[in-house]
């Protein structure tokens, strides 16, 4: 119901764009959060999106280089990433919000910042 | 900014209780959830709203919340039951805060 793309290899310093399709529910009704886990490390909140997406939330390292996005009309959430760093290494996943929780997730698509 | 804190390591025998704990400052205010996740795999939630089963999650897992902790218990373990558990809550209603994750092992 929730499968994430876009991830790759880029450069430190670089960009990338990852997309999550939703199917099998009103996309339009739910926050949708990112979430990432670093090779080995625990999750990690990225950044919200309110249903209509006149609210984002992030996490404080990713202020000013990271940007949720959705189309509603293309059941789509969208995180821009620039300015990348090593850091950011991470297998990305998109997670439905019901409620307070996460009651769906994606597969995950990792990203890998290096030179 | 909030923090949710779990122990790195929980051992348990089959068909014991395994109790998992998520320390954060009145964390009892707030709604705590609780993922599983394999190796490979994304996550799975297991409980919500502190204590409340999403189907298909068995009823050997149970959660609470009061104070500064909340706590998964897992009755009867089962060798499937091995994996990394996750506490979350939500911060000020605008961010999410994760634990650090516990590693369960079931030996």
């Amino acid at each position: 119901q929730l499968v994430a793309s876009g991830g790759g290899l880029v450069q430190p310093g670089g960009s990338l764009r990852l997309s999550c399709a939703a199917s099998a529910f009103t996309f339009s009704s739910y926050w949708m959060s990112w979430v990432r886990q670093a090779p080995g490390k625990g999750l990690e909140w990225v950044a919200n999106i309110k249903q209509d997406g006149s609210e984002k939330y992030y996490v404080d390292f990713v202020k000013g280089r990271f940007t949720i996005s959705r189309d509603n009309a293309k059941n789509s959430l969208y995180l821009q990433m620039n300015s990348l760093r090593a850091e950011d290494t991470a297998v990305y996943y998109c997670a439905r919000v019901n409620s307070v929780e996460y009651d769906y997730w994606g597969q995950g698509t990792l990203v890998t910042v290096s030179s | 900014s909030y923090e949710l804190t779990q122990p790195h390591s929980v051992s348990v025998s089959p068909g014991q209780t395994a109790s998992i704990t998520c320390s954060g400052d009145k964390l009892g205010n707030k709604y705590a959830s609780w993922y599983q996740q394999k190796p490979g795999q994304s996550p799975v939630l297991v409980i919500y709203q502190d204590n409340k089963r999403p189907s298909g999650i068995p009823e050997r897992f149970s959660g609470s919340n009061s104070g500064n902790t909340a706590t998964l218990t897992i009755s009867g373990t089962q060798a499937m039951d091995e994996a990394d558990y996750y506490c979350q809550a939500w911060d000020n209603n605008t961010h999410v805060v994760f634990g650090g994750g516990t590693k369960l092992t079931v030996l």
